[in-house]
């Protein structure tokens, strides 16, 4: 069966560090891959996705980046943060035919 | 005009009532529809998925969708304190190759 990893669960940084956050996807080959971030009260809001190794699509201009190193692996980053980058930060893919699977996100705050 | 619209809640309801949540979507070409359920802290999980106009059932849980008026709805039989949680739908089409979120409506079911 397919699993979604994403961590960390939690991360605290300070304004201007870097960020890293990475997902990967077990039981599945050549996934779409999605990174979306969660503000409260304001939906998902669709920030990269991927259809293949290196190649990804950026739907919302701002301070963050993705790679797709691998085949199963997602990676969402910063250079530097700011305070408006707090959120809840949601890996997903999506298989043929239904919707897609979340992963367990990470909350992100940024201080 | 956003692509979907949902009421934001939060709607409190009593044990072993019906409860009825409602999106609208603005674009016919849409085919496909979903409702997430999303617990605090955690990622959303697929509830029900449909493309046809028309109930879908599943369990205390119905999907309904009318393409006519472009409204999709999710009816819980019987609610229970565990279906506290946030719903989401969400549209998808081929055509778009993304899904479009609801902002999510937070259920309370008292006990």
């Amino acid at each position: 069966s397919q699993t979604i990893h994403q961590w960390p669960a939690t991360l605290v940084q300070p304004v201007g560090s870097p960020l890293s956050l990475e997902c990967t996807v077990e039981g599945t080959s050549n996934p779409n891959l999605y990174w979306y971030r969660q503000a409260a009260g304001r939906g998902l809001q669709l920030l990269f996705y991927s259809v293949g190794i290196g190649q990804i699509s950026s739907e919302v201009p701002q301070n963050l980046s993705a790679s797709r190193p691998q085949d199963r692996q997602f990676i969402l980053s910063s250079k530097k943060l700011l305070l408006s980058d707090s959120g809840f930060y949601l890996c997903a893919w999506k298989g043929s035919g239904e919707g897609y699977t979340f992963g367990s996100g990470t909350r992100l705050t940024v201080v | 005009q956003k692509e979907v619209e949902q009421d934001p809640g939060p709607l409190s309801v009593p044990e072993g009532a019906i409860v009825s949540l409602n999106c609208t979507y603005s674009n016919s070409a849409f085919q496909y529809f979903m409702w997430y359920r999303q617990y605090s802290r955690k990622g959303p999980e697929l509830l029900m998925y449909t493309y046809s106009s028309g109930n879908k059932e599943d369990g205390r849980f119905t999907a309904q969708v009318d393409k006519s008026s472009k409204y999709i709805s999710l009816f819980i039989r019987d609610s229970q304190p565990s279906d506290s949680a946030t719903y989401l739908c969400a549209i998808h089409s081929y055509n778009f190759n993304k899904f479009y979120f609801g902002s999510g409506t937070k259920l309370n079911v008292k006990p």
